[in-house]
């Protein structure tokens, strides 16, 4: 059981827009930064989103991160068949005095 | 170009320890911007951080696996290790090390910014 909250699959067709969550507490999302991953199949993660949202260098812009109080949210617009991976929320849990990542949600670009 | 190479068996015994190294060339594991860290992703599974250590000797360990696991840092070979004990089934899993990037004024996480390909290590008899 993770510490954050992920939907395990989200799907959506080219060219549309699909968003994935990413639920924590105060003890961690709400109170320090979180990065979001890609990790395509076979490969190691990707840094996509740091500091709640800022894109790394050279991640385009139709991918972006938001934050809210206990929960964050990765959107990417324009999906291509290139998109279809496996998505990670991480951030620090004061709790925990560690660093956490939620279950993963595996994209399907339909 | 910073990279990251991970180094160590592929297959554990139960019971026996396990040592990993991460060799990173193209940049100093000696920086006020970054911790070392292992994280781990069993197979079909999401990923499970491990541990990270800053260059001064600062460590942070998952809660979970802390009591079997060490991490160090080997500054002249500018190279980073961790070491689980007591192996078991459960710790077959893709091993990682990353480099952990923090803010300047308050040492936050921002992210796990380069990361090893990874290696697999498969424990059984």
């Amino acid at each position: 059981q993770s510490v954050l909250t992920q939907p395990p699959s989200v799907s959506a067709a080219p060219g549309q827009r699909v968003t994935i969550s990413c639920s924590g507490s105060s003890s961690n999302i709400a109170n320090y930064y979180v990065s979001w991953y890609q990790q395509l199949p076979g490969t190691a993660p990707k840094l996509l989103i740091y500091d709640d949202n800022r894109r790394q260098s050279g991640i385009p812009d139709r991918i972006s991160g938001s934050k809210s109080g206990t929960s964050a949210t990765l959107d990417i617009t324009g999906l291509q068949t290139g998109d279809e991976a496996d998505y990670y929320c991480g951030t620090w849990d004061s709790s925990l005095s560690a660093v956490v990542f939620g279950g993963g949600t595996k994209l399907t670009v339909l | 170009q910073l990279q990251l190479q991970e180094s160590g068996p592929g297959l554990v015994k139960p019971s026996e320890t396990l040592s990993l190294t991460c060799s990173v060339s193209g940049g100093s594991i000696i920086s006020s911007s970054y911790n070392w860290g292992w994280i781990r992703q069993s197979p079909g599974q999401g990923l499970e951080y491990i541990a990270s250590m800053y260059y001064s000797g600062t460590t942070d360990y998952s809660p979970s696996l802390k009591s079997r696991v060490t991490i160090s840092m080997d500054t002249s070979k500018n190279n980073f290790s961790l070491r689980l004990k007591s192996m078991t089934a459960a710790d077959t899993a893709i091993y990682y090390c990353a480099r952990l990037w923090l803010t300047m004024v308050r040492a936050e996480i921002r992210g796990f910014d380069y990361w090893g390909q990874g290696i697999l290590v498969t424990v059984s008899s």
